[in-house]
């Protein structure tokens, strides 16, 4: 039962255009949707969260778009630069029997070509 | 270096041998997660501290599988009679427990685990 889902494993972008990441999820249950950035031989890093509560947070190049009803979130990269080439993962916080934890989507991997 | 740390970052061993992982996590958070990577899925929960105390288990966590927290510092987690289908990369992550928690994890660089 795959609750987050990454449907696009890859993507190439331009340098200097936008770069646009998308996330759907299936639980309601889900109070924060955060992304992560992993290069390779790393652990994923912490990019940026948003709130259930909100339908956008902007932080910099970097902003998150939260359309509840239709359960889909996006990052949008904006302009796109070379250093950004890693792997995205989306991931979802919810609290179960007192225990917090993330679940993650599958992860894409975003490729600037200069 | 504060961050999470995980020794050893590559293991390779044969089918059938034990494993075990360390995670120091950030020295003032008392959350201690650990998650499994393998090749084109993102990580997976596997189990979850609270200071020492285990507060859930993934059913991923087969029989094989245990982790620790003594005293709700670092962390080990130990793979028995290990299996081919064991091969992945183990992530530990921490985090500051808090009502003002947005779930945001601390991630540290891994062990990677190849069973022969």
């Amino acid at each position: 039962d795959q609750q987050v889902k990454q449907n696009s494993p890859s993507l190439s972008v331009q340098e200097g255009r936008i770069s646009i990441l998308n996330c759907d999820y299936t639980n309601s249950m889900f109070d924060y949707f955060l992304w992560y950035k992993k290069y390779p031989a790393e652990g994923p890093t912490f990019l940026i969260s948003i709130s259930s509560i909100k339908d956008k947070n902007e932080d910099g190049r970097f902003t998150v778009f939260l359309n509840k009803s239709a359960k889909h979130l996006s990052l949008h990269i904006v302009p796109s630069q070379p250093g950004d080439s890693a792997v995205y993962f989306c991931a979802a916080s919810v609290v179960i029997q007192g225990a917090q934890k993330l679940v993650f989507g599958q992860g894409t991997r975003l490729t600037i070509n200069p | 270096d504060t961050g999470v740390s995980q020794d050893p970052r590559h293991k390779i061993t044969k089918r059938g041998q034990n494993v075990t992982f360390r995670c120091d996590p950030i020295s003032e958070h008392n959350r201690l997660y650990w998650y499994r990577q393998t090749l084109g899925q993102g990580p997976e929960f596997l189990t979850y501290f609270q200071n020492e105390a285990q507060l859930e288990k993934s059913r991923l966590l087969s029989d094989r599988f245990s982790a620790e927290r003594p005293k709700g510092s670092f962390s080990t987690l130990e793979i028995q009679r290990t299996e081919q289908g064991d091969s992945a990369m183990y992530l530990c992550a921490s985090s500051r427990g808090g009502t003002l928690n947005t779930g945001e994890l601390f991630f540290g660089e891994g062990s990677r685990l190849t069973v022969l």
